[in-house]
């Protein structure tokens, strides 16, 4: 079973600031295969990112996936208020899903 | 509009059993495969359980393995988890959703759709 790591725990950024948030799979995810979610409180989480690097429909274009193999990153180019969020990475697989424990991006 | 609405969530004893419901509107229900994702307080995402679009093939969690059982009723657009002998770690707001994979791309779409989620309190 593959298990994604995200770092850090929590980031604490100013708006107007770059964010990069890591995640890290214990072995090497097909790209094709990997999807972030963005989660507020009291609010289901919603689709930012699938195959890696591909925008989900209505996501703006500061937010952008990266990576390959073990090791992609989710950035966020100038942090906007509503961007303060819990941020999740997910892989794909064929008998199941696996979520990463989540980064927490709070206001500095 | 595309929607996903869950119920059932109620407090239960330990060792208790309940079903959670899930009604699928806006999109052809039984083109997708369908999830169960629960969030403990405070906690973080963790899937649960998956089913085909058809109803074939059901997967679950280590955590629930044997306890819970996944299933589907195309004809209502409903998704539904019958959760036994329920444990004090299975609180949690249960949501389900759906998702999408391109076998011929190989591309998957991510959990697209999700709804707000039902509470599962297993308390005495």
């Amino acid at each position: 079973e593959i298990v994604l790591t995200q770092s850090p725990g929590t980031l604490s950024l100013s708006p107007g600031e770059r964010a990069t948030l890591s995640c890290r799979a214990s072995q090497s995810v097909s790209s094709s295969y990997l999807a972030w979610y963005q989660q507020k409180p009291g609010q289901a989480p919603r689709l930012l990112i699938y195959g890696a690097s591909s925008r989900a429909t209505g996501i703006p274009d500061r937010f952008s996936g990266s990576g390959s193999g073990t090791d992609f990153t989710l950035t966020i180019s100038r942090l906007e208020p509503e961007d303060f969020a819990v941020y999740y990475c997910q892989q794909y697989g064929s008998s199941s899903r696996t979520f990463g424990q989540g980064t927490k991006v709070e206001i500095k | 509009e595309v929607q996903l609405v869950e119920s059932g969530g109620v407090v239960v004893q330990p060792g208790g059993s309940l079903r959670l419901s899930c009604a699928a509107s806006g999109f052809t229900f039984d083109d997708y495969t369908m999830h169960w994702v629960r969030q403990a307080p405070g906690k973080g995402l963790e899937w649960v359980s998956l089913i085909s679009w058809d109803g074939g093939s059901t997967y679950y969690a280590d955590s629930v393995k044997g306890r819970f059982t996944i299933s589907r009723d195309n004809s209502k657009n409903s998704l539904y988890l019958q959760m036994n002998s329920l444990r004090t770690e299975d609180t949690a707001l249960y949501y389900c959703a759906k998702d999408e994979i391109d076998g011929d791309l190989g591309l998957y779409y991510g959990m697209d759709v999700w709804g707000q989620g039902t509470t599962v309190t297993v308390s005495s």
